[in-house]
């Protein structure tokens, strides 16, 4: 069983913070990695996508992928209260190319 | 990305009905997907419905439960069959949009079966 793993939180940082949101995952010919950003009632909102391994910043996120040790993270710079939110990580199955998702990271910014 | 709108929203419905759901897309793509999601839990795949084809089902999903059309490259619905409390859940669809596997999701339909 081919699977994605995060920690379910609460994760909470002050405003201002960092915060740092890490997802592993166990398929090791995976090629594709997704950050999604699910507010309470919502659907889940692509934020982050990223495919080689390093880092990839977008405003204040920044996806880290390390392939070798099949681990997948996000972070937020300065974090807001806006950011509050269950954060899901997907990959990529290299069988069939449908997305796995873990459980999501809850993340609590607070002023 | 995608522009994805769902209908109904939400619905309530009695036990033993059955529901359409339907999901368009305002550009045409070949995999469209339906996923579960219950209160807490994360997105559980349903099935991949692709245009002019059969749709694939997940292991524990069948089609007599949640059959599904694809009439066009725009256009999708999931039917939730005879339907018990346990199918109280939000069904999401999404598409997959170019390459590399990205999936945008529709808003959502919150179902609460009575």
């Amino acid at each position: 069983q081919k699977e994605v793993e995060q920690n379910s939180g609460p994760l909470s940082v002050p405003e201002g913070a960092i915060a740092s949101l890490n997802c592993t995952y166990s398929d090791r010919g995976s090629q594709s990695f997704f950050w999604y950003r699910q507010y309470s009632g919502k659907s889940p909102e692509l934020i982050m996508s990223i495919y080689s391994n390093g880092d990839k910043e977008d405003g204040r996120f920044t996806a880290q992928l390390n392939k070798a040790s099949q681990y997948v993270s996000l972070l937020i710079r300065d974090s807001q209260p806006s950011d509050s939110a269950t954060y899901l990580c997907a990959v990529s199955s290299s069988n069939t190319g449908k997305l796995i998702f873990g459980q999501g990271t809850t993340l609590q910014v607070k002023p | 990305s995608a522009v994805i709108s769902q209908k109904p929203s939400r619905d309530i419905c009695q036990r033993g009905t059955s529901l359409t759901i339907q999901c368009q897309v305002d550009s045409q793509v070949t995999m469209m997907f339906w996923y579960r999601q219950q209160p807490g839990q994360s997105l559980t795949l349903i099935a991949t419905a692709n245009q002019g084809s059969e749709a694939t089902y997940e292991s524990g999903f069948v089609i007599d439960k949640f059959p599904i059309s694809r009439p066009n490259l725009t256009f999708s619905t999931l039917t939730v069959s005879n339907m018990s409390p346990e199918d109280s859940s939000i069904y999401l669809c999404s598409v997959e949009v170019d390459r590399y596997y990205e999936q945008y999701f529709g808003p959502g339909t919150r179902l609460t079966v009575t």
